[in-house]
């Protein structure tokens, strides 16, 4: 089972609305609406934020959210702040041998 | 509120067996998927494996010779054994809780670095 796909950084302005991509195929990404977004801070533990493609965790802003389109999803974060300066990584169920695939990762700066 | 704590050696010599616990609290460990993940220094995350306290398991197929993980629900612990390590496993390990065989990852452990040497 290979890594999903997503750019390897991603930047933006404060305020301003960014996406990350994430391309899987259709074995794992286009086959389940079982999307998950997680952002890892420096030297921390990840954190889930976004699941089943679309879904936020109570403890999430709403200036994130998630879709899907074929078999590639996708993070937004509105409204950029700061603190949005992490990692984040995408994983996805595949119903196969390896039920978890994890994105490569994309770093996201606040300009 | 529930949390995990991963524990056990920072370094592991070329060969040997890589021993780590996950204590958890605040919730049974009954009824839930526990997950090791790691990630190497400066890479992505690599998914291990789970363990159900039915007593289904299932590993990553290019880990599964060498991995085992298990459960103590007395203790409330979640153990991950990893035979003939080499310097490709080292890596920090996270555990993690998920509630089924297809959802999210909601609580994880701060993670512990394990450096194997040689």
């Amino acid at each position: 089972q290979s890594a999903l796909t997503q750019p390897a950084s991603v930047s933006g302005s404060p305020g301003q609305s960014i996406t990350i991509s994430c391309t899987g195929t259709s074995s794992d990404v286009g086959d389940y609406n079982f999307v998950s977004w997680y952002q890892q801070l420096p030297g921390k533990a990840p954190k889930l934020m976004i699941y089943d493609v679309t879904r936020r965790p109570s403890w999430v802003s709403n200036r994130f959210s998630g879709s899907k389109s074929g078999n590639t999803a996708s993070l937004t974060i509105s409204g950029l702040q700061a603190e949005d300066e992490a990692d984040y990584y995408c994983s996805s169920y595949t119903g196969s041998t390896t039920p978890y695939v994890f994105g490569t990762g994309t770093k996201v700066t606040v300009l | 509120q529930v949390q995990l704590q991963e524990s056990g050696p920072g370094l592991v010599k070329s060969s040997e067996t890589l021993s780590l616990t996950c204590t958890v609290s605040g919730d049974s460990i009954s009824s839930y998927y526990w997950t090791w993940i790691r990630q190497p220094p400066g890479k992505g995350l690599e998914w291990i494996g789970y363990f159900h306290y039915s007593g289904n398991s299932i590993y990553n197929p290019s880990l599964k010779s060498r991995v085992t993980i298990s459960t103590d629900t007395s203790k409330n612990h979640v153990f991950l054994k990893l035979s003939s390590v080499t310097a490709a496993d080292t890596a920090v390990y996270f555990c993690a809780r998920a509630s089924y065989d297809n959802s999210p990852f909601d609580y994880w452990g701060q993670g512990i670095l394990v450096t194997v040497s040689s």
